[in-house]
């Protein structure tokens, strides 16, 4: 089993709409957890990390579950420039020194 | 500043040749890592360093070299080109108190035929 898996989509959706990604993860020790956006033929970069509490940014929402070690980001009003694939993104330390491990990632294309 | 810049952004190799991708970040980090990427597979670590003159070997090292001799430059060896080796090789640099996160090059896509 993978440590960390996501639904590879693609979610298509009309701009406008909110759409909802999940990702569980299989290990139970991970601390820290984190969402990077990349776009087609582009490198990732770090859209948002996911605190206990859940987290907002914008259109962009963040949540954590850890009884079901699983996290979801969940994008509202979607914009064209959102099309890009979200890539989960799992630490095991608390302290910020492990190495992060990475998700294959959901694709979302959103059209007009 | 540039941030991190990868050379070549493309390279074609053949069998058995062997080649180094260049890594250099601007951003003064002591972090750094090399990944690869396959199409529908996640990122998988190849090589990171802590600092000049430290390197470890991530989940997939084998059949890659790498050195740290500066702070700034983090090359990547490929010895003996083998076409499991075609793939995107991304380099990242992140600073030591914030190590999720990390700042990407632009990638340097490479076939081995």
């Amino acid at each position: 089993r993978k440590e960390v898996e996501q639904d590879p989509g693609p979610f298509n959706v009309p701009e406008g709409a909110t759409v909802a990604f999940n990702c569980t993860y299989s290990n139970s020790a991970s601390q820290s957890f984190f969402w990077y956006r990349q776009d087609c033929r582009k490198e990732p970069k770090l859209l948002m990390s996911v605190y206990s509490s859940g987290n907002e940014d914008g259109r962009f929402t963040a949540q954590l579950n850890r009884a079901s070690q699983y996290i979801s980001l969940l994008i509202r009003d979607s914009k064209l420039s959102d099309s890009a694939t979200y890539l989960c993104v799992v630490q095991r330390s608390p302290d910020n020194t492990d190495k992060l491990i990475f998700g294959t990632g959901t694709r979302l294309q959103v059209f007009p | 500043n540039a941030g991190v810049t990868q050379t070549p952004k493309f390279r074609i190799l053949k069998i058995g040749q062997s080649m180094t991708l260049q890594c250099t970040q601007d951003m003064n980090h002591n972090y750094m890592y090399w990944y690869r990427q396959d199409p529908g597979m996640g990122l998988k670590l190849i090589y990171y360093s802590v600092g000049a003159g430290i390197t470890d070997k991530g989940e997939v090292p084998n059949g890659y070299n790498v050195s740290r001799s500066t702070t700034e430059d983090f090359p990547l060896r490929l010895e003996l080109a083998a076409p499991s080796q075609t793939s995107v090789y991304f380099c990242a640099s992140s600073s030591e108190d914030l190590r999720n996160e990390q700042f990407f090059g632009p990638g340097t896509r490479l076939t081995v035929l």
